[in-house]
């Protein structure tokens, strides 16, 4: 199976832009969660989608946002860029039940590294 | 979820076993015990978990103690490429929790030639 795929792998944004990530889970998975991490801060929780519905949320302010589409893809949005959102943004997929036992592990894609200037 | 305690860093030689110690005294009974690594500037990458049964699989051994307050990861046969952060992480694994990863600092191990 293909692993996880993000699109694009870079990004070069000024602040007050916005932007859209894309994210492509493993073929059969219905979870998409995303991560930020950044020098600072370390990894960090942004959100999570399950049947195209937010299914949690990390202490982000209202400018990160994210939906899910039937097919599980998922993108997010980052409006208004700040300085502070240069960051390698994660993705993650998990099946959730696999042959009718649950199965959470997430799977990491390779990220999308952005660069606000 | 608990919060887990991990040594910044590690030095393993090149063939020889890597343990990777890691704490979580506050662990309560349905959270398990993840671990993923993360080479530079790559994505995460799921090792191994478990609840309270040692685990093994391709990629490395898991012990957990019988108070499940600590796990050692092991590594059996380190090689270069293993040099990365690894990240010991607990968490809830029941369906309908939130299932976020809450990432610490993690072990920086280095494999040395």
């Amino acid at each position: 199976k293909a692993g996880v795929t993000q699109t694009p792998r870079y990004l070069i944004k000024t602040r007050g832009q916005q932007v859209t990530l894309s994210c492509s889970p493993i073929s059969g998975h219905r979870s998409v969660s995303w991560y930020q991490q950044t020098p600072g801060q370390g990894l960090q929780f942004l959100f999570e989608y399950f049947s195209e519905t937010q299914r949690n949320k990390g202490n982000f302010p209202g400018r990160f946002s994210g939906r899910q589409f039937s097919n599980s893809r998922s993108e997010m949005n980052v409006s208004t860029l700040e300085l502070g959102d240069s960051a390698l943004y994660l993705c993650a997929s998990s099946p959730l039940v696999v042959r009718g036992a649950l199965q959470e592990t997430q799977y990491f894609g390779p990220g999308t590294r952005l660069l606000v200037l | 979820d608990a919060k887990t305690t991990q040594p910044p860093s590690m030095d393993c030689a090149e063939g020889r076993a890597a343990n990777l110690p890691c704490n979580h005294s506050t662990i309560s009974g349905n959270e398990y015990v993840y671990w993923y690594r993360q080479i530079h500037s790559q994505g995460p990458q799921y090792i191994i978990h478990g609840l309270k049964n040692n685990e093994t699989n391709e990629m490395a051994s898991l012990i957990i103690t019988e108070d499940r307050k600590s796990s050692t990861l092991i590594l059996p046969h380190a090689t270069l490429r293993d040099t990365a952060v690894y990240y010991c992480i607990v968490r809830v694994g029941t369906s309908g929790s939130a299932r976020q990863l809450t990432f610490g600092s993690g072990t920086q191990l280095t494999v040395l030639p």
